[in-house]
């Protein structure tokens, strides 16, 4: 059972915009501006998506954006495209030397 | 830009040592600016922190809670590697393992995990 709570699953079509939330705890998503965000492609290796609650790494469409609010972090994608449809796993940091993850969401490009 | 390449059994038995290599190109296990991170992906568990290594001035080592009386994680700069040693495990260490760069020219702020590995299943049954 995962510590960080996503829906398993969202859907958007191409175009659109979708949000993936993740809700965590005072002690981890609610203390910290340190939850990031992992696309996975299954049989690939995971991809750094977002760091630090809204930051992008090089090269990552700026159709990936990144929130937080209290508890719950937001992963928004604009504009969908086929490609994004994917596993999206946020990911926090817990305090103590520890990192806590969600449950992950499939999302699917109708 | 970095490449990590895992090696080691994808089936283990119970009681016995969980084994497990990551290769780095691209960057140095000796770096001040990484750390390097295993985490695992069961069914069960989703995924799994389970501990990195990192040198700053000396080596040092963390670990989850969870496997920190059974798991060593340690480098070989001879060969610009690091390997996971998870012991005495049992069928709940089923899972697949990624070995993961921490990169602080990327995730300045703070740890994220910005380079991972392709994965290795590796199951624990006799």
């Amino acid at each position: 059972q995962s510590a960080l709570t996503q829906p398993a699953s969202v859907s958007g079509s191409p175009g659109q915009s979708i949000t993936i939330s993740c809700t965590g705890t005072t002690s981890d998503v609610g203390s910290y501006n340190l939850v990031s965000w992992y696309q996975h492609h299954p049989g690939k290796a995971p991809k750094l998506m977002i760091f630090e609650i809204n930051r992008r790494p090089s090269g990552v469409s700026n159709r990936f954006s990144g929130s937080k609010s209290g508890n719950t972090a937001s992963l928004t994608i604009s504009g969908l495209q086929a490609e994004d449809e994917a596993d999206y796993y946020c990911c926090s940091y817990a305090g103590n030397t520890n990192w806590v993850f969600g449950g992950g969401t499939k999302l699917t490009v109708l | 830009q970095v490449q990590l390449q895992q090696s080691g059994p994808g089936l283990v038995k119970p009681s016995q040592t969980l084994s497990l290599t990551c290769a780095i190109s691209g960057d140095s296990v000796s770096s001040s600016r990484a750390a390097w991170n295993w985490i695992r992906q069961s069914p069960s568990r989703g995924l799994e922190w389970l501990g990195r290594t990192y040198y700053r001035s000396k080596w040092s080592s963390d670990y989850a809670i969870s496997v920190k009386s059974r798991i060593i994680i340690n480098a070989d700069t001879s060969k610009n590697q690091f390997s996971l040693q998870l012991n005495s495990v049992t069928p709940e260490d089923t899972a697949v393992y990624y070995c993961v760069r921490d990169s602080r020219n990327i995730c300045t702020g703070g740890t994220c995990f910005s380079d991972w590995g392709q994965g290795t299943l590796v199951t624990v049954s006799s």
